[in-house]
């Protein structure tokens, strides 16, 4: 079975401009995760969902940032206008709600000059 | 709040032993979870305790006490490509499957 995959693996992007991180599930997992990982702060949850639905976003950092699930195997995480501070690896996991285990994607490496 | 801490870096030999501890401070515990993470990759399963005591799982066992908010990794016979940082998250009360994660311990392992 496929892990969970995303989408780029590397973005590299001038301030200001959009960008979007891309995040398919594990077939049959139900909660999705978005991380940030620095070497300042380490991983930090950003917002994570049940079965499509928005449970806790209070990580997320500011309104420019935009989580969407827009199906049960499919995320996205939109960040617009982008920063310098944005530059981070950002983890997608999904999990089976009751297990807790989470599987991580292969992160993508975003740098905001 | 919460607070988990872990050092930030250890060092150990080839083929000992090494233990990496965590702490943690929360407003509610419902278990601990060991992640590894190699340089420039995705962090991975390595154990799991939500009752006291010692998980053995091959060469890495993790250990919980509840009471002192208090767990530990286990690494034996290491290995070089035990090189990597070890990652402590918690699972709080009411925290649905949320994992709120410490900042990791980054081991080298040398000859």
């Amino acid at each position: 079975d496929a892990g969970v995959i995303q989408s780029p693996r590397h973005e590299v992007t001038e301030m200001g401009q959009e960008v979007t991180l891309r995040c398919k599930l594990i077939s049959g997992h139900n909660s999705l995760f978005w991380y940030r990982q620095t070497m300042m702060r380490g991983l930090e949850l950003l917002i994570y969902f049940n079965n499509n639905v928005p449970i806790d976003d209070s990580g997320m950092p500011e309104d420019r940032f935009s989580a969407k699930m827009p199906n049960a195997s499919f995320s996205t995480l939109k960040i617009q206008p982008s920063e310098p501070r944005d530059s981070a690896v950002y983890f997608c996991a999904s999990s089976l709600r009751q297990s807790g285990e989470l599987f991580f994607g292969e992160g993508s490496r975003l740098t905001v000059l | 709040g919460q607070n988990i801490d872990q050092p930030t870096e250890m060092t150990a030999t080839e083929g000992a032993i090494v233990q990496i501890n965590c702490t943690y401070q929360t407003s509610g515990f419902n278990g601990l979870f060991w992640y590894q993470q190699h340089a420039g990759e995705a962090p991975t399963f390595l154990s799991y305790n939500v009752l006291d005591g010692l998980e053995e799982k091959g060469r890495f066992s993790s250990f919980l006490s509840r009471s002192k908010g208090y767990s530990y990794l286990l690494l034996k016979e290491l290995q070089m490509k035990d090189s990597a940082s070890y990652l402590c998250a918690v699972i709080l009360t009411g925290g649905g499957n949320k994992l709120t994660f410490g900042t990791g311990t980054q081991l080298k392992v040398e000859l």
